[in-house]
């Protein structure tokens, strides 16, 4: 089944403990992306990775990391949480991106508390 | 770069009467415009998308209509019914320029509800 996958979906923890939540597409997709999503912000775009070793900045990349060294895989890694960083995050993943566009497939999301 | 405003924030409308969400855009190089449909506690779906090479695209009861000119685009649910429930986004696509977001932005979403 073609899909898109998260660990962990919920994730309680402390503000300055590292974290990394994974992301797995199956799809054999270039374009992988971060987001996060919050009450009457929509979805605002973290980071993405147009292939293998390419990340970019989005539109709210401070305090967040990516790497892209397989293509199916693009963890978010936190280095030193902050309550700010709660959220609903998602990762998705795409065919291509850029001037042609094409549908997003997102992954269950992951619900993150920092205390 | 772009920016996309999308409205109502809230929508009722009674189940079987039509709904319009509308979204304007900042840039005029955008040219992918896809809706997606969250319903509550599960991810977001692509329901619709649309190319600038065409002004409207229809999907049994959901239709796009985009206007170029005024940078704005809509989405229109015909016949609602209960499972139409949902928050709606719109988004824009500028081509690539490298460096920075590359385009893809969200609108805020419209939270329609359908009302028995």
């Amino acid at each position: 089944e073609a899909q898109v996958t998260q660990n962990p979906r919920y994730l309680i923890t402390v503000t300055g403990k590292k974290l990394t939540v994974t992301c797995s597409q199956n799809m054999n997709h270039e374009y992988m992306s971060w987001y996060r999503q919050d009450p009457g912000l929509g979805l605002r775009q973290i980071y993405y990775s147009m292939n293998v070793e390419v990340t970019d900045k989005g539109d709210v990349p401070e305090g967040y990391k990516v790497s892209r060294k397989e293509k199916r895989n693009f963890p978010l890694i936190l280095e030193s949480p902050s309550p700010n960083q709660t959220s609903l995050y998602f990762c998705a993943s795409s065919l291509q991106q850029g001037w042609a566009g094409s549908e997003q497939f997102f992954g269950p999301g992951t619900r993150l508390t920092v205390l | 770069g772009e920016n996309v405003e999308q409205h109502p924030s809230t929508l009722s409308v009674q189940e079987g009467d039509s709904a319009v969400i509308k979204c304007t855009y900042s840039d005029s190089a955008s040219n992918y415009f896809p809706w997606y449909k969250q319903e509550l506690g599960k991810r977001p779906q692509l329901i619709i998308d649309i190319r600038s090479n065409v002004g409207e695209k229809k999907d049994q009861r959901i239709a796009v209509t985009l206007n170029k000119t005024a940078k704005h685009f809509s989405l229109h649910i015909t016949e609602t019914q209960p499972e139409d429930s949902a928050v709606y986004f719109c988004a824009a696509i500028a081509p690539f320029m490298g460096g920075g977001a590359d385009g893809l932005t969200f609108g805020k979403g419209t939270h329609l509800i359908i009302q028995p």
